[in-house]
């Protein structure tokens, strides 16, 4: 089965200076994997996903995730923080072996970034 | 273009009502999942549907039941609820379901008592 790992639950940084939130996954196939953030009260928003064409995946409001095979890993980054960037993420894989054909997304526990002035 | 929608946004039940949730995907895609979302976790997936067949179910007991219409919305129903049932009840709708991004809903907050 599909998971993943999130290895912080809560990263701090103030505005302007880089975010780093990481992942790791584990798989036995090529991936796709995507990241969610969640403001609060609200639904989840797709940010960038991984589809195997390129490694470095370009996301919106300046988000990227590189895919690193080697490492298993899926770190989302963004090079400079805003205050409304402050939101729960969630790094997502999807397991399209469902046996009615379908796919499932499994979640991971979710980091919550908080970005201080 | 209007995303997902869900109705309704939030709802108080008492343990052993039934309660019925309802999912509108964005217009043109075919697939709606499930998702329950229990405070400070990530979302657990339920079911997914594809042109009104079931084609995935998550480790949810039977008192959970879906299913989907002719024009793709979706209903959730949940019987005997139980106190652990509170939680936030994501939609995500996806052109076929396969391999498609998801889009997600705002969801419902159920409360039970």
């Amino acid at each position: 089965a599909q998971s993943v790992t999130q290895l912080d639950s809560h990263v701090s940084v103030s505005e302007g200076t880089p975010v780093l939130l990481r992942c790791n996954y584990s798989s036995s196939y090529s991936p796709s994997l995507f990241w969610y953030v969640q403001h609060p009260n609200k639904g989840l928003q797709l940010l960038l996903k991984y589809t195997s064409a390129a490694t470095l995946v370009k996301g919106i409001n300046g988000f990227e995730a590189e895919f690193k095979k080697s490492e298993t890993s899926f770190h989302l980054t963004k090079p400079s923080a805003h205050m409304s960037d402050a939101a729960e993420y969630f790094c997502v894989v999807s397991d399209v072996g469902l046996t009615g054909g379908g796919n499932k997304l499994t979640f991971g526990t979710g980091t919550q970034l908080k970005v201080e002035l | 273009d209007a995303g997902v929608t869900q109705s309704p946004t939030h709802l108080i039940k008492t343990r052993g009502q039934q309660v019925t949730l309802r999912c509108s995907p964005i217009s043109g895609h075919k697939s709606v999942s499930w998702y329950q979302q229990v405070l400070g976790q990530g979302p657990q997936f339920i079911f997914q549907y594809y042109e009104k067949e079931e084609r995935g179910r998550g480790n949810f007991p039977d008192r959970f039941s879906a299913r989907q219409f002719p024009n793709y919305s979706s209903e959730l129903n949940v019987n005997a609820l139980l106190l652990g049932d509170s939680a936030l009840y994501l939609c995500a709708s996806s052109l076929q379901g396969a391999a498609d991004t998801q889009y997600f809903g705002p969801g419902t907050r159920l409360t039970v008592l």
